[in-house]
């Protein structure tokens, strides 16, 4: 059963339609939430850490939102370079060695 | 610049012949990692390490072997490549464990 589960699988947007993604995780004791940003054919970009419910984060068109069962990622008015795949990651007791589990990601198309 | 780097970005092998791929982050971070990415499975660890000369397996580590002499190298080693070891292979590495990974730029394999 996944850990980590993020929705939708594919998100098309028009240019300055905000929306969000949404991570949900059912882990228990989670040392921290990661979101990260990956174009096609490259590895995935760091764009958050969050580690307490209640935790907002942001940078540029992007606001990082936690809750204790779930994560948003807002995007503000995306331009199309915010096309991207976002991956969420958790942390904690039981997932890999270093304890993160992944997502398999949001595919977000932001048309002109 | 900051970064991790990999090497090949692209190889092509045959079964069972013995390959390496190398990873080298010049950030002076004691957390390195190697992740494969295949479709609609995510990244998935393979290999963790925390520090000089101490590895841990992650989710999928059959096949593959790592060594840590130093800190800033971490090359992944496949002695006997079989053709469900094709994939899209990351290496990252972070400050600490409860930080966010810098991740190289992919090495994308193909065994035949």
């Amino acid at each position: 059963e996944d850990q980590v589960t993020q929705s939708p699988e594919a998100l098309r947007l028009q240019e300055g339609e905000s929306s969000s993604l949404n991570c949900s995780y059912t882990v228990s004791g989670l040392r921290g939430l990661f979101w990260y940003r990956q174009d096609p054919g490259k590895g995935p970009e760091f764009l958050f850490t969050l580690y307490s419910a209640g935790e907002e984060k942001e940078k540029e068109r992007l606001k990082a939102t936690l809750t204790k069962k779930e994560s948003f990622l807002h995007i503000t008015a995306p331009k199309p370079e915010d096309s991207a795949t976002y991956l969420c990651a958790v942390q904690a007791p039981g997932g890999g060695a270093d304890g993160l589990t992944f997502g398999k990601g949001t595919h977000l198309i932001i048309q002109p | 610049e900051a970064q991790v780097t990999q090497n090949p970005r692209y190889l092509i092998t045959v079964t069972g012949k013995k390959l390496t791929v190398t990873c080298s982050q010049n950030m002076n971070h004691e957390y390195m990692s190697w992740y494969r990415q295949d479709p609609g499975l995510g990244l998935r660890q393979i290999y963790y390490s925390m520090n000089v000369e101490v590895t841990d397996k992650g989710d999928v580590p059959e096949g593959y072997k790592v060594s840590r002499k130093e800190k800033r190298n971490f090359p992944l080693i496949l002695e006997s490549p079989s053709p469900n070891q094709t994939s899209l292979y990351f290496c990252a590495s972070s400050l600490g464990q409860r930080k966010g990974y810098t991740f190289g730029s992919g090495t994308r394999l193909t065994v035949v």
